[in-house]
């Protein structure tokens, strides 16, 4: 059975940097194929794709926010680490995080989000 | 950057057949993914590879992809089927979502 979950501040002020985590079970970050990404929505907008993190390393990110996010794994511990810089009230959203069973890269399982919450 | 459009809302009445569309240039030389999202929940994957329905989503729910445009179809529409919907795909390098179709059945 697979979970995520999603972990990190539910405020932080405009400049600070955002770190959110996501701790997963139920499968490997080793296993060939699968990938663990990042998505956020906006109260009451649509779904922004965000980052995605293969069992190799290698990595994607949004072109728009590629400037501001790093995403690394922690393969022993069941964790993908999410952090974006200089944070900005537009950044308020429910941040999700997912797994990728293979390379055509959608999301068969979610995690149930955070609300991140941009403010002074 | 690519971008992936969706009409904003879509209705149908109960029994019927629901299409939502998703547009974007030459969507059909890649793979299109469909999520359902209800009211605060977190999406729920219901077609993906163009045409794929995971074991626990109900045949009703079916999909295609040519063209410029994929087509998510929802034959005999239910009332728990009343949802946000989302397209996906990848251009090149990056994944991107539509906009998201609100569904309404009525």
């Amino acid at each position: 059975q697979i979970t995520l979950k999603e972990s990190g501040p539910t405020l932080v002020k405009p400049t600070q940097t955002l770190t959110l985590t996501c701790t997963f079970s139920g499968f490997s970050l080793d296993t060939r194929g699968v990938g663990v990404g990042w998505i956020r929505q906006p109260p009451g907008e649509a779904l922004e794709w965000l980052a995605l993190i293969w069992w190799d390393h290698d990595y994607r990110f949004s072109p728009s926010l590629k400037s501001r996010l790093t995403i690394t794994k922690d393969t022993s511990k069941n964790q993908v680490v999410l952090t974006m810089t200089n944070m900005d009230p537009v950044d308020t959203a429910t941040y999700y995080c997912a797994h990728s069973p293979d390379t055509s890269g959608y999301y068969d399982f979610w995690g149930q989000g955070t609300l991140v919450t941009v403010s002074s | 950057s690519y971008e992936l459009t969706q009409p904003p809302s879509v209705s149908v009445s109960p029994g019927q057949t629901a299409s939502i569309t998703c547009s974007g240039d030459k969507l059909g030389e890649s793979f299109a993914f469909w999520y359902q999202q209800k009211p605060g929940q977190s999406p729920v994957l219901v077609i993906y590879q163009d045409t794929k329905r995971p074991s626990e989503i109900p045949e009703r729910f079916s999909g295609s992809n040519s063209g410029n445009t994929a087509t998510l179809t929802i034959s005999g529409t239910q009332a728990m089927d009343e949802a946000d919907y989302y397209c996906q795909a990848w251009d090149t390098r990056t994944g991107v979502f539509g906009g998201g179709t609100k569904l309404t059945v009525l």
